[in-house]
């Protein structure tokens, strides 16, 4: 059993480029989410989904999408990336009593 | 929405001293509380939790509380050790919109020997 995976590690990318970073949990969680965490500080919701099929806008949502096509996948896209989006990625997955797991996390610099 | 403060933002103990991080939200309807560690490099991880209809909980050497009347929650590290040395985050899961927990902002603890 894997968890969350999150893929890729670390990526480096150049502003316009769109870039799509996933996440795949097997919990079969109903409730999945985006957090993008900036050295030093908390972590910042960007998007969430409760359930497949649904999607909803977190503290950060401008210049992120998201979909829910399945349980089990939610991946988050980046139109065109900024440098300020540079940034640690971590998604989660939480279980009908509200804990929230997390994966390892997405390493994103954009020059 | 839910708003979470976090204090200290840093922290520095002995080794075998005890350590505190104060969190409080604002809203009322809030009802579980997790407490995740991250290390360097690392994700979070959920350490403990506490939800509304209890006041306190431990595990080991660490513990929480839990005063609803004043809206505020705590983490009580007991015995530090080195290895104890970490980010913590507070969080309060807010019902108001969607299932979603607001994080604080973190306590850098370190643990000196």
């Amino acid at each position: 059993i894997a968890g969350i995976t999150q893929a890729p590690t670390s990526q480096i990318l150049a502003a316009g480029r769109r870039m799509t970073l996933r996440c795949t949990q097997d919990m079969r969680h109903n409730a999945m989410y985006w957090y993008r965490q900036d050295l030093g500080l908390g972590l910042r919701l960007i998007h969430y989904s409760n359930t497949a099929g649904t999607t909803g806008k977190g503290e950060v949502p401008d210049g992120y999408s998201v979909s829910r096509a399945n349980t089990d996948d939610f991946p988050l896209t980046l139109a065109s990336a900024v440098p300020s989006q540079t940034s640690v990625y971590f998604c989660a997955s939480s279980n009908i009593r509200n804990e929230q797991f997390f994966g390892p996390g997405t390493r994103l610099t954009v020059l | 929405g839910e708003n979470v403060e976090q204090h200290p933002s840093t922290l520095s103990v002995q080794e075998g001293d005890s350590a505190v991080i104060k969190c409080t939200y604002s809203d009322s309807a809030s009802n579980y509380f997790p407490w995740y560690k991250q290390e360097l490099g690392k994700r979070p991880q959920l350490i403990i939790d506490i939800r509304s209809n209890v006041g306190e909980k431990k595990d080991q050497r660490i513990a929480v509380t839990l005063n609803k009347t004043a809206k505020h929650f705590s983490l009580h590290i007991t015995e530090t050790q080195p290895e104890d040395s970490a980010v913590y985050f507070c969080a309060a899961h807010y019902t108001g919109g969607g299932n979603k927990l607001t994080f604080g902002t973190g306590t850098q603890l370190k643990v000196e020997l």
